[in-house]
């Protein structure tokens, strides 16, 4: 199965920094990276997703750059706001067919933003 | 559209009973998966249904169960409840294996 490992485990910025996390992976199959966000009391709410074809992806603030030969893939926040606090947690997918709606989490990554 | 539906968010058991959570997927979702969070071991797969049938299987003992109906609403059930089994249950719907996967509000299990 897919082996994962995302850091840091803790950030801590302040407002308006960048902050970046970075998930590795085991599986060179995977072909979807996705980044989910969870406020608390909350579900996982994906942020952004990359597919195996492209390097990079951004979305306003939000962008994730994949490196399929080294296998990791980073999630990048820019100008981060106090809204930005929560638990982040990658989730790289392997082919479809090779393991159906199976996840596998990294450990996770609490993002604090003081203002 | 709706959101992933989970009924109930909080529940208290007790130990040696059993517990049976909802999940109503987003409408046309016929894949739904269940997750368990806590905060020692994150969040681990338990299984996974696809019309109707189990399609993934994660590392949990037997006492863990679940069904999924034509409608593609699932349940899940744990028996013989441990103290260990108070956790973070999340349920994720989605199209195929490998679209988005939306994620419910969870059921908040506490065993006492």
């Amino acid at each position: 199965g897919e082996n994962v490992e995302q850091h840091p485990s803790t950030l801590s910025v302040q407002e308006g920094d960048s902050a970046v996390i970075k998930c590795t992976y085991s599986d060179s199959a995977s072909n979807y990276f996705p980044w989910y966000k969870q406020e608390l009391g909350k579900g996982p709410q994906l942020i952004i997703d990359i597919r195996s074809n492209v390097g990079e992806k951004k979305d306003q603030r939000i962008a994730v750059t994949l490196n399929k030969t080294a296998k990791h893939f980073s999630l990048h926040i820019t100008e981060t706001q106090p809204e930005d606090s929560a638990v982040y947690f990658c989730a790289p997918h392997p082919p479809e067919g090779t393991s159906g709606s199976r996840l596998t989490f990294g450990e996770g990554t609490q993002l604090t933003v003081n203002p | 559209k709706a959101g992933v539906t989970q009924t109930p968010r909080y529940l208290i058991k007790t130990r040696g009973q059993q517990v049976t959570l909802s999940c109503s997927p987003i409408s046309g979702h016929r894949s739904v998966s269940w997750y368990q969070q806590t905060p020692g071991q994150g969040l681990q797969f338990l299984f996974e249904y696809f019309s109707e049938t189990q399609r993934n299987k994660g590392n949990f003992p037997g006492r863990f169960s679940g069904r999924q109906f034509s409608n593609s609403r699932s349940e899940m059930n744990v028996s013989t409840l441990e103290l260990g089994d108070s956790a973070l249950y999340l349920c994720a719907s989605s199209w195929t294996e490998d679209t988005e996967a939306f994620f419910g509000q969870g059921t908040r299990l506490t065993v006492v």
